[in-house]
């Protein structure tokens, strides 16, 4: 079935480790995104690509890093440069000529 | 620069009540797209409703309906007769036509529970 996968459902680490969460389209979906969700917060962008090989910072992009190499897969990495990397992360896509975006069901991270 | 306002934290109600859930916006813009997404306990996000800024007429799709009005820059949600299976956090988003990239930008959620 189509869909957007986030995986692993929990992620735990330890302060100063680099760390990849994934997520995956098949939904041949062209854009795609990243979003930090903290308690009592909206949703903030961290990164987006609209088609592959490229990709644009969003509001909080400081700390991570993402490609786009193939257009079902958007990863990201969070460095260990990223001050509070504790959060709920969520993957969305969308069509590149459509502004619903579909949300994958998250990735929630906990560093110590 | 674009701004979605959810003043109403937590809302609750008794079932089979109704609610409403305010959103107000704030955009330069003159074309734009508003949502509502709801997160239940699950944490992943589900659409309910895209609406153009040039189309003012309410919607109603089931018990849910939502009321546009540009005059206000309000895009309230309302709920009729509340389920407990209602209960999630709810958020107002916003997208400028002229954004290219399509980003959404949120509102900070409103938290509604249902009491059985």
């Amino acid at each position: 079935d189509g869909g957007i996968t986030q995986s692993p459902k929990y992620l735990f680490r330890k302060e100063g480790q680099n760390v990849t969460l994934s997520c995956e389209q098949n939904l041949n979906h062209d854009a795609m995104y990243w979003y930090r969700q903290d308690p009592g917060q909206g949703l903030r962008l961290i990164y987006y690509s609209q088609i592959v090989n490229d990709f644009q910072k969003g509001d909080i992009a400081e700390g991570y890093s993402v490609s786009r190499e193939k257009k079902e897969s958007f990863p990201l990495t969070v460095t260990s440069a990223q001050k509070n990397p504790t959060a709920f992360y969520l993957c969305a896509t969308a069509l590149g000529n459509s502004y619903e975006q579909y949300f994958g069901p998250g990735t929630r991270l906990t560093v110590t | 620069a674009q701004k979605v306002t959810q003043a109403q934290t937590e809302i609750s109600v008794v079932e089979k009540e109704d609610v409403t859930l305010d959103c107000v916006y704030e955009t330069r813009d003159t074309t734009y797209y508003l949502f509502w997404y709801k997160q239940p306990p699950s944490g992943e996000l589900v659409f309910l409703i895209r609406r153009n800024s040039f189309d003012e007429q309410n919607e109603i799709s089931g018990r849910y309906s939502w009321n546009f009005q540009k005059s206000t820059s309000s895009f309230n949600f309302t709920i009729t007769a509340s389920q407990v299976v209602d209960s999630a956090v709810y958020f107002c988003a916003l997208t400028p036509r002229l954004d290219g990239a399509n980003n959404l930008f949120f509102g900070t959620g409103t938290r509604l529970t249902v009491i059985p």
